[in-house]
């Protein structure tokens, strides 16, 4: 079946401006997960959904990011005036359930370049 | 404060060689590990966890070591395959953080496995 997919690939923009990236999840997959990773680090968690709800926001850096996931699949990240320390590749993944010994399927992520 | 730290950037090793991959945290309250395996472009992917009431568990070429009085784990990979050359990530999760299974990463050791 098909993995966890992300678009787009890469995104440019300039700062200030607004910017969305999606995620689909792995079907039937009920608990999605952002992270960033910036260069040379790892991935960072930045929020988790449990269905629709987002279950733990606390690593939103700030409120210029915003998550949703209206109908329990696809989520799309949102970031309002971007700037240039926003720049990192953004992961999404998804699991069966939230259980801690779920495997967490990683999709390729999306590099966002802030100019 | 980085919880998970993989203090070794780089490895490098011959092929059919061990390849042993270390990691270290700092808090307590984890009491479960993974290793993930990031190519180049793709997401991370997961290669094999450990539970904390374990202190071994082995999937093939690859072990993975739990001393939980030195806060360590480490990765074995026997033997070592050029295939196997990739950075990897040690994750940590546990329930205290109220839920979910938000993952704590460190920063990724880019082993190469020379011919």
């Amino acid at each position: 079946g098909a993995g966890v997919s992300q678009t787009p690939s890469n995104k440019v923009t300039e700062k200030g401006k607004y910017v969305e990236l999606r995620c689909d999840p792995i079907s039937g997959h009920t608990a999605l997960y952002w992270y960033r990773q910036s260069l040379g680090q790892g991935p960072e968690f930045l929020i988790y959904f449990q269905g629709t709800g987002a279950a733990d926001d606390s690593g939103l850096p700030n409120d210029r990011f915003f998550a949703v996931r209206p109908e329990g699949s696809v989520s799309t990240l949102k970031i309002q005036r971007t700037e240039r320390g926003d720049s990192a590749v953004y992961l999404c993944a998804s699991s069966l359930t939230s259980g801690e010994q779920d495997t967490q399927y990683f999709g390729p992520g999306t590099r966002l370049t802030v100019l | 404060d980085q919880q998970v730290k993989q203090n070794s950037p780089s490895l490098s090793v011959q092929e059919g060689r061990i390849s042993i991959l270390n990691c270290d945290y700092t808090n307590s309250m984890f009491d479960y590990f993974l290793w993930y395996k990031k190519y180049p472009a793709e997401g991370p992917t997961f290669l094999i966890s450990i539970s904390s009431i374990k202190d071994k568990n082995e999937d093939g070429r690859f072990t993975v070591f739990l001393n939980k009085s030195a806060k360590h784990l480490s990765l074995h990979i026997v033997p070592s395959q050029p295939g196997d050359s990739a950075v990897y990530f040690c994750a940590a999760s546990g329930y205290f953080t109220g839920g979910g299974n938000k993952l704590t990463f460190g920063t990724g050791t880019q082993l190469k496995v020379e011919l």
